[in-house]
């Protein structure tokens, strides 16, 4: 089992839609939480981290975290084309010194 | 302006034959780290150092070499490259490396082994 999970996609939204992105990891003592975006050929940009439990909204995304659960989530409200891109779900592990990817989900917004 | 810089961007060389992709950054980041990407994979860890002179192995280490000699540059060697190390390699950065500190990553080196 990897350890930080995520759903290959694709996901496909319409424009204006609310896209959920889901994100599991096994390390139950993991504290942070990033979520990264990366467009074809480009390195990864930071969007969001979260540290606690409950929402946490930056703009039009909020990122999600329920440590009982594992699991953490981005939801991008009013989705662009722009938006459009693979996203990456990061964790630090709970020594705190690497940092794991999931190996991310493609977004695909639809005009 | 606070950037990674990796070089060089894209790379063709042959089995066996030892080269070098340089990173350096100019934010005084303490934490500096190498990935791969390779499709279906995601970014898997290489190594990483948590300051001069500190090195340590990230998941998929065998075949390459890191060296820290100065805060600002953590260059990847690699001494035999082989067909299997084709992917898209960044170096990142981050403040301390600690939880909580977000990696920032270089442009990318595509490497082709062939």
């Amino acid at each position: 089992q990897k350890e930080v999970e995520q759903n290959s996609g694709p996901l496909s939204v319409p424009e204006g839609a609310i896209a959920s992105l889901n994100c599991t990891y096994s390390d139950r003592g993991s504290q942070s939480f990033f979520w990264y975006r990366q467009y074809s050929g480009k390195s990864p940009e930071l969007i969001m981290f979260i540290y606690s439990n409950g929402d946490k909204e930056d703009g039009r995304f909020t990122a999600q975290l329920n440590k009982a659960s594992q699991y953490v989530s981005l939801l991008i409200r009013d989705s662009q084309p722009s938006d459009s891109a693979t996203y990456l779900c990061a964790v630090f592990n709970n020594a705190g010194n690497m940092l794991t990817f999931g190996g991310g989900t493609r977004l695909m917004v639809k005009p | 302006e606070a950037q990674v810089t990796q070089n060089p961007r894209y790379l063709i060389t042959v089995t066996g034959k030892k080269l070098t992709v340089t990173c350096s950054q100019n934010m005084n980041h303490e934490y500096m780290s190498w990935y791969r990407q390779d499709p279906g994979l995601g970014l898997r860890q290489i190594y990483y150092s948590m300051n001069v002179e500190v090195t340590d192995k990230g998941d998929v280490p065998e075949g390459y070499k890191v060296s820290r000699k100065e805060k600002r540059n953590f260059p990847l060697i690699l001494e035999s490259p082989s067909p299997n190390q084709t992917s898209l390699y960044f170096c990142a950065s981050s403040p301390t490396g600690r939880n909580g500190s977000p990696l920032h990553f270089g442009n990318g080196t595509r490497l082709t082994v062939t």
